[in-house]
């Protein structure tokens, strides 16, 4: 069974350009969640979908952020435009239910 | 709240064992979760607790959880080099809210 996959594994772009940021979660996962880590901080939690649907965003912080899941399959965050503080790793997770949530690589994103 | 706390840095020596220590905050935290990243890869669910439970052992790792203190503590028995890497400890709350608070994790060094 494939694991989650993430896309790409590293990206380094100017600031206020675009990026977008793909995960795959495991197959047959509802449960889709969105993680940051910056600079060697805590990983924090930004949002969860279930599905589709929006479960919980209270953790994006603010709206230069975006998240989709469109089929409830894989999901995009898109940062638009970036800022210098947004530099950290973003981690995607997948679960059946909410126990047990298994991360991909995460995408290091670099904003110069 | 839902702070999560943990020593930043530990070095020992292969084969000693090693005690990583987490301290949180949320006194309706249902499961408790140690994760291992290496250097270069993403985030591995290493064990869980559920939060009825004082002790969890599987393998070379014994999980022990004091509720009334809040203290969770992952052991290594027999440290290896393959052992060398970043743990982090994550809490989820009670209820239908599946989002992890994690630590700021633990860099674990294995020294000859």
């Amino acid at each position: 069974e494939a694991g989650v996959t993430q896309f790409p594994s590293h990206s380094v772009i100017e600031k206020g350009q675009t990026v977008t940021l793909r995960c795959d979660p495991i197959s047959g996962h509802d449960n889709l969640y969105w993680y940051r880590r910056v600079m060697g901080k805590e990983i924090k939690f930004l949002l969860h979908f279930v599905k589709e649907s929006k479960q919980d965003e209270s953790g994006m912080p603010n709206n230069r952020f975006l998240a989709e899941r469109t089929g409830g399959t894989y999901s995009t965050l898109k940062v638009q435009p970036a800022e210098l503080e947004d530099s950290g790793v973003y981690f995607c997770a997948s679960s059946q239910r909410g126990t047990l949530q298994y991360f991909g690589p995460g995408t290091r994103l670099t904003v110069t | 709240g839902e702070d999560v706390e943990q020593s930043l840095f530990l070095s020992v020596r292969e084969g000693d064992s090693s005690v990583i220590n987490c301290t949180y905050t949320d006194s309706s935290s249902t499961y408790l979760y140690w994760y291992k990243q290496e250097p270069g890869a993403g985030l591995q669910l290493l064990t869980y607790i559920f939060s009825n439970m004082d002790m969890k052992q599987d393998q070379r790792l014994t999980v022990l959880l004091n509720k009334k203190d809040k203290h969770l503590s992952l052991r290594i028995a027999d440290t290896q080099t393959g052992d060398s890497a970043i743990y982090f400890c994550a809490e989820r709350a009670y209820g239908g809210d599946y989002k992890l608070s994690f630590g700021a994790g633990t860099t674990v060094t294995v020294r000859a």
